[in-house]
């Protein structure tokens, strides 16, 4: 079943803004996951955190986790147009299967 | 990095005949595969977990009959649409991990399925 909500469903911003979107889940996880989805393509890892961070980076992307409102957030900074895609949150349930979020449809325009 | 594949990348049928879907790991042994639905513009829906050399697990409301999964080696997995219908059409991924299931899944590239 799904947990992870996302908001908002979709985001157009233009090339050079950050992007911020959100995810909350219902149940208590071990780690949450965000990924990104092409236009009819698989899935790209983009980054974990752990149940005991607070937050995390790698390039242009911030995730931070908040346990106590089991809620995350993924901030892209100075987009571009290559981060056109769907952005999916997804967290572990207890057997350590993936539970996926909505989405966030994000377009960068040039 | 872990490379999984998927094949074929798309395929259309008729209604009523079975597809067959491939899943590879490509440079690790998958202990455990994914199955995966997706609907446009939407989520993705767990549909089975498989391990090598037993049976997969179901997720609830998915016909086990009707998506059959085989995890034959550490390296494939299969799932074969059995008559199918146009509402089967989808876009249907696979992933694995060479773990015990907590390591990172490595997702394959989709497979849509078109059933007419």
């Amino acid at each position: 079943s799904q947990q992870g909500e996302e908001d908002p469903q979709a985001l157009s911003i233009q090339e050079g803004e950050n992007a911020t979107m959100n995810c909350s889940y219902k149940t208590s996880i071990n780690n949450l996951q965000w990924y990104r989805q092409n236009s009819g393509r698989g899935l790209v890892h983009l980054i974990l955190i752990r149940s005991n961070e607070r937050e995390k980076h790698s390039g242009r992307l911030r995730v931070t986790l908040d346990t106590s409102k089991k809620s995350s957030s993924l901030l892209i900074t100075a987009s571009q147009a290559a981060d056109t895609a769907s952005y999916f949150c997804a967290t572990d349930r207890d057997d350590y299967k993936l539970s996926f979020g909505a989405g966030t449809t994000v377009t960068v325009r040039a | 990095g872990a490379v999984v594949s998927q094949h074929p990348s798309w395929v259309i049928c008729k209604s009523g005949t079975s597809v067959k879907i491939e899943c590879r790991s490509l440079d690790f042994q998958a202990t455990t595969m994914f199955w995966y639905r997706q609907f446009p513009k939407q989520s993705l829906m767990l549909m089975a977990t498989s391990n090598e050399g037993s049976k997969a697990t179901y997720e609830q409301g998915v016909e086990k009959d009707k998506f059959l999964i085989n995890h034959a080696s550490l390296t494939l997995s299969t799932l074969t649409v059995t008559s199918a219908h146009p509402e089967d059409s989808s876009f249907y991924i696979c992933s694995a991990t060479g773990g015990t299931g907590r390591d990172e899944q490595y997702f394959g590239p989709g497979t849509r399925l078109t059933v007419t």
